[in-house]
This record gives C-alpha cells, sequence and structure tokens, in this order.
C-alpha cells in the first residue's frame, strides 16, 4: 500500500538540531513536502524536494533520497516556538492526490 | 498571501442531518481539496478538485460529497451525518499542475462534532 511513517515524537532541547525522518512504502511517489502546524492552528508549507538532495531554507532543511524511499526535516537552532506537528507528505504520479504521514510531535525543552 | 477560509470553526450536528462546510480561497487557485484530521491518523483526502465542476474522490469519500460551482468556492457535504464523522475538516487550495498538491494552503480548519 501507500503510506508515509514518520515518529509520533520526538523531544529535543532549545538551540539544538533535531532530524525528522519520513520512509515512504511504495511507487510512484513524486517528491516529498513538509508542513508545520501549531495546536489549533492550520498546516503551513515549508519545504518540497521534487530531486534527491538537500534544499535549505533559512533555519529549516529538507532531503530526500528517491532510492531509499526516505527523507528529513532537519531543524537548526531550535527555538521554543518551533514545538508543533510536522507532516511529511507525498504526491502520487498520476493525479493531485497527496498522502500525509501521521504527523510528528516536537517538543522543544528550555 | 494566500487566505482560504471556512465557513465555521465549529460545528455540533446531529446525527442524519445534512451539513454543509464552505471553504473559500483568493488566490484564484484551480486545486483545492477537503481533509479530515484525527489523531493519529493525519491527513487523509476525501475529496480534490482540479476546476470548476470537476471532482474526484480522495481516500476516504465515503459519506462525503462535494460541489464546485466557482473557481473560488468548495464545498463539503455530509449527506446524512453519523457520529463516526466527528472531526476536524481542513479546506486546502493549490496552484495549477503538479506544484499545486505538493504546496498547499490551508483554511482554519472545522471542528465538527456529530452527536
Amino acid at each position: 500500500g501507500q503510506s508515509l511513517e514518520q515518529p509520533s515524537e520526538v523531544t529535543a532541547v532549545e538551540g539544538a538540531i533535531v532530524q525528522i525522518n519520513c520512509t515512504y512504502q511504495t511507487s510512484g511517489f513524486y517528491g516529498l513536502s513538509w508542513y508545520q502546524q501549531h495546536d489549533g492552528g492550520a498546516p503551513t508549507f515549508l519545504s518540497y524536494n521534487a530531486l534527491d538532495g538537500l534544499e535549505e531554507t533559512g533555519r529549516f532543511s529538507s532531503f530526500l533520497s528517491r532510492s531509499d524511499s526516505y527523507g528529513y526535516l532537519l531543524l537548526q537552532e531550535l527555538q521554543m516556538k518551533d514545538s508543533a506537528s510536522y507532516f511529511c507528505a507525498g504526491g502520487r504520479t498520476g493525479g493531485f492526490k497527496t498522502i500525509f504521514g501521521a504527523g510528528t510531535r516536537l517538543f522543544v525543552k528550555a | 498571501d494566500v487566505k482560504v477560509t471556512q465557513s465555521s470553526r465549529y460545528l455540533v450536528k446531529r446525527t442524519g442531518e445534512k451539513v454543509f462546510l464552505e471553504c473559500v480561497q483568493d488566490m484564484d487557485h484551480e486545486n483545492m481539496f477537503w481533509y479530515r484530521q484525527d489523531p493519529g491518523l493525519g491527513l487523509r483526502l476525501i475529496y480534490f478538485s482540479y476546476d470548476v465542476k470537476m471532482k474526484e474522490k480522495g481516500d476516504i469519500p465515503e459519506g462525503y460529497s462535494v460541489s464546485r460551482e466557482k473557481k473560488e468556492r468548495f464545498s463539503l457535504i455530509l449527506e446524512s451525518a453519523s457520529t463516526n464523522q466527528t472531526s476536524m475538516y481542513l479546506c486546502a487550495s493549490g496552484g495549477a499542475g503538479a506544484s499545486g498538491s505538493y504546496e498547499q494552503y490551508f483554511g482554519p480548519g472545522t471542528r465538527l462534532t456529530v452527536t
């Protein structure tokens, strides 16, 4: 089947670096997106990887390896406001359907 | 900035009622999506639309229908609400083509409770 797996929770300290992994079990995915969602808020788009490699946007970077069906989101210089849920999402070839992972809850401690 | 609005933040309905959830986007996006979000399950696609009057089923369309009569508006309809449809409903929009699916803009969500 088609699914994306990510850890349910990650805890890190303010100022540290944290990596949130996403593995997917499907053929026919093109690219991987990442979204952030604060409690009570809407998901907001963070990044998209269409090709293998690292994409950097400020403190956030995202990586994709299509041969390994694996990607990750890297958050540097963690801040308390980064405490949120993070979702990876894969676009499926042949259409516009997007499938989301169950989300990783990030707790940033002082 | 893209703005996606949903008609209600909170809604309480009784079993068997017909429920309409409205979504409006102001960025002239071709693609619009309806998801439901449940704890531990992430976001699951109910329906999406890639053009006016065009729609396609997502992964969990049963018990739902949609309407897109105008480009900026996408409605989700629960024909006969049931308790297992209690959930957070999120609408999203995206531009034309593949980018419209990988970069989506979400509304604030409607928390629907069916009693």
